[in-house]
């Protein structure tokens, strides 16, 4: 019954390493976004896709990419870890996105730990 | 760019007591959102404000849209434990693309 969900919810990795985070919504929803939230609890939009369109690209480092095989999954490759990648990481998806001021819906989080 | 500032940055009150916190803006923001967070979950939608000086309710919780459409207020009333979590305000983006902008939070505990 999970609306947004994200695996894993926790990972550890050596930096240099390449890892991925998988987001799924079965909620129908045309649009998804990643965030990222630092130490100090700050929420950033990274990227959004709708219709597995990619609709924002918010400066993120191009060792981030995002790939939406369908409309309902949204999953993110990370290339070449860094310390400062350490940060939770949240899905979340809305009915529109676009022009719209739809509600979002966000998943539980994936805790990266880069050491 | 577009920046939300919120305070207080945290806040630690006795159950039953009422909350008060806000969310400022440089720019105009034609709607305001307030989520919370739950410690090892994502935001949740509490209340959101679509017009200037409207005031909405959720249960103990009400939130106003400012008349200068560059403030919201958020309170909360009769505190209790589970009303712990980091309540943040969120407006949309410039460029319409549907994404959000969030304040830094307010981070609330309730001593029982």
């Amino acid at each position: 019954d999970t609306a947004v969900s994200q695996t894993p919810k926790y990972l550890v990795t050596q930096m240099g390493n390449d890892k991925s985070i998988k987001c799924e919504q079965n909620l129908g929803h045309d649009t998804m976004y990643w965030y990222k939230q630092d130490s100090k609890k700050f929420l950033k939009i990274m990227f959004s896709y709708n219709n597995k369109e990619l609709i924002i690209n918010e400066t993120v480092p191009n060792r981030f990419s995002p790939k939406s095989p369908d409309k309902a999954h949204l999953n993110l490759h990370i290339n070449s870890l860094e310390l400062g990648d350490s940060a939770v990481y949240f899905c979340a998806s809305s009915a529109r996105g676009r022009g719209s001021t739809d509600t979002q819906y966000f998943g539980p989080g994936t805790r990266l730990t880069v050491l | 760019g577009q920046q939300l500032n919120q305070s207080p940055q945290s806040m630690f009150i006795q159950e039953g007591e009422d909350v008060s916190m806000n969310c400022t803006s440089s720019s105009i923001f034609n709607t305001w959102l307030w989520y919370k967070q739950e410690p090892g979950e994502g935001p949740v939608l509490l209340i959101a404000l679509y017009k200037a000086g409207e005031l909405t309710s959720n249960g103990r919780l009400t939130a106003q849209f400012g008349i200068t459409r560059k403030d919201s207020f958020l309170n909360i009333s009769a505190s209790i434990p589970s009303d712990v979590g980091i309540y943040f305000c969120a407006g949309p983006g410039s460029g319409n693309t549907g994404k959000l902008i969030f304040g830094q939070g307010t981070t609330l505990q309730v001593k029982p």
